[in-house]
């Protein structure tokens, strides 16, 4: 069976603090894509990245940065310099091979307080 | 392209009341998903389909029914409500080429009381 866990409910950093999110996942897939998506207050779901299972180069794209490591099945998030725009839920996500099973994790509510 | 839209945006039904959530998309995707928030929590899946005429149950489907006559609709039926079915429900699709993300709509908010 496929899980996503994010085992931080809540963070809550001032700004300009680095800040890190965690993804842990459970897949038997050999071939897999992992997802990071933002909920802000408005309510709809913002795509960030997608990485495949046979990627882990890490990237990097202005103050986000991801860490995926596949020996210890985690996929970590990172905003640098955080900003109160970043104020939102954050979900990560889980694409089985075949397409059919887009599982998420319960997601980590980040507060950025000025 | 209007991408993933959903109707209604909002909607209070009373117990035991039927409706139906509207999904479209535009996209030409195969696959389509059905999706459920509840506060605090991730989102559940519902129902999947991935292509027209095949649809399938996802983790949590009972109390609610799916169809995929067409490649662009995907509604979500719910036959007898209950205020268990308070939630969120977003819609998305994607095409079928390995791993390309989903876009998902922007949401219904149902309340059932």
């Amino acid at each position: 069976a496929q899980k996503v866990t994010q085992a931080q409910t809540e963070i809550s950093v001032v700004e300009k603090e680095d800040v890190t999110l965690d993804c842990v996942y459970e897949t038997r897939d050999t071939t897999y894509y992992l997802f990071w998506y933002k909920q802000p207050p408005s309510g709809e779901l913002v795509f960030l990245i997608r990485r495949n299972s046979f990627d882990e180069q890490n990237e990097i794209s202005g103050r986000y940065s991801w860490n995926f490591q596949k020996s210890t099945s985690s996929f970590n998030f990172t905003i640098t310099a955080s900003q109160v725009v970043d104020s939102a839920v954050y979900f990560c996500a889980l694409l089985n091979q075949a397409g059919t099973a887009l599982i998420f994790g319960k997601g980590t509510t980040l507060s950025v307080s000025s | 392209n209007a991408g993933v839209t959903q109707t209604p945006k909002f909607r209070i039904l009373k117990i035991g009341q039927s409706m139906t959530l509207q999904c479209t998309q535009d996209m030409n995707h195969n696959y389509m998903y059905w999706y459920r928030q509840d506060p605090g929590m991730g989102l559940k899946l519902i129902y999947y389909s991935v292509g027209a005429g095949i649809t399938d149950k996802g983790e949590v489907p009972n109390g609610y029914n799916v169809s995929r006559s067409t490649t662009e609709d995907f509604p979500l039926r719910l036959e007898l409500a209950a205020p268990s079915q308070t939630s969120v429900y977003f819609c998305a699709s994607r095409t079928g080429t390995s791993g390309i993300r989903a876009f998902f709509g922007p949401g219904t908010r149902l309340t059932v009381l």
